[in-house]
């Protein structure tokens, strides 16, 4: 069974500039979430999505965004980058959700300059 | 308020020595799921465990074991007869499953575990 992809694996972006993550979750998973990891903050819960809907939010400004597709593929948006935002941005998949076991793909190292 | 908190910022042991990981965690759920990740240097986050709140049975898997005490809110992983390959960070993790939104997990900080040939 395939793991958790997420696309691009690399990403450098300009202050003030968007950029769109994506990640395909394992087969049969309907749970996707969304975790930002960084030195300061460790890892923080950003967003979980189930079948294409957001069912929690972490406590992030409203520049992060994400959506689910009805292949359960999802992405997520940040607008108007800082540079704080640069970090690991790690998505995992879940049959159900927080419970349950979460398999992480290998994220998102984004850098903004 | 900190709902994981491992105390040991890194460890590091010479090859074969074992190695305990320390995990306090905080909730008010009487339902609760616990977890254990492993990330290598890699990046990935590896997931090694995951205990409900009623069963505090200890498990061991290989050379890995687990000690859930509910008395003093404890999750430890010990490493039996390290190896250079168990280098890296290892989270705990707390999801609390009656909160009827909460499907998150909530991570301590991780411990750096260096074995050293």
């Amino acid at each position: 069974k395939a793991g958790v992809t997420q696309t691009p694996r690399y990403l450098i972006k300009t202050r003030g500039q968007q950029v769109t993550l994506s990640c395909s979750p394992i087969s049969g998973h309907r749970s996707v979430s969304w975790y930002q990891q960084t030195p300061g903050q460790g890892l923080q819960f950003l967003f979980e999505y189930f079948s294409e809907t957001q069912r929690n939010k972490g406590n992030f400004p409203g520049r992060f965004s994400g959506r689910q597709f009805s292949n359960s593929r999802s992405e997520m948006n940040v607008s108007t980058l800082e540079l704080g935002d640069s970090a690991l941005y790690l998505c995992a998949s879940s049959l159900g959700g927080g419970t349950y076991e979460q398999y992480f793909g290998p994220g998102t190292r984004l850098t903004v300059t | 308020a900190q709902k994981v908190t491992q105390a040991q910022t890194e460890i590091s042991v010479v090859e074969k020595e074992d190695v305990t990981l320390d995990c306090v965690y905080e909730t008010r759920d009487t339902t609760y799921y616990l977890f254990w990740y492993k990330q290598p240097p890699s990046g990935e986050l590896v997931f090694l465990i995951r205990r409900n709140s009623f069963d505090e049975q200890n498990e061991i898997s290989g050379r890995y074991s687990w000690n859930f005490q509910k008395s003093t809110s404890s999750f430890n992983f010990t490493i039996t007869a390290s190896q250079v390959v168990d280098s890296a960070v290892y989270f705990c993790a707390l999801s609390e499953a009656q909160r009827s939104n909460d499907y998150k997990l909530s991570f301590g900080a991780g411990t750096t575990v260096t074995v050293r040939a």
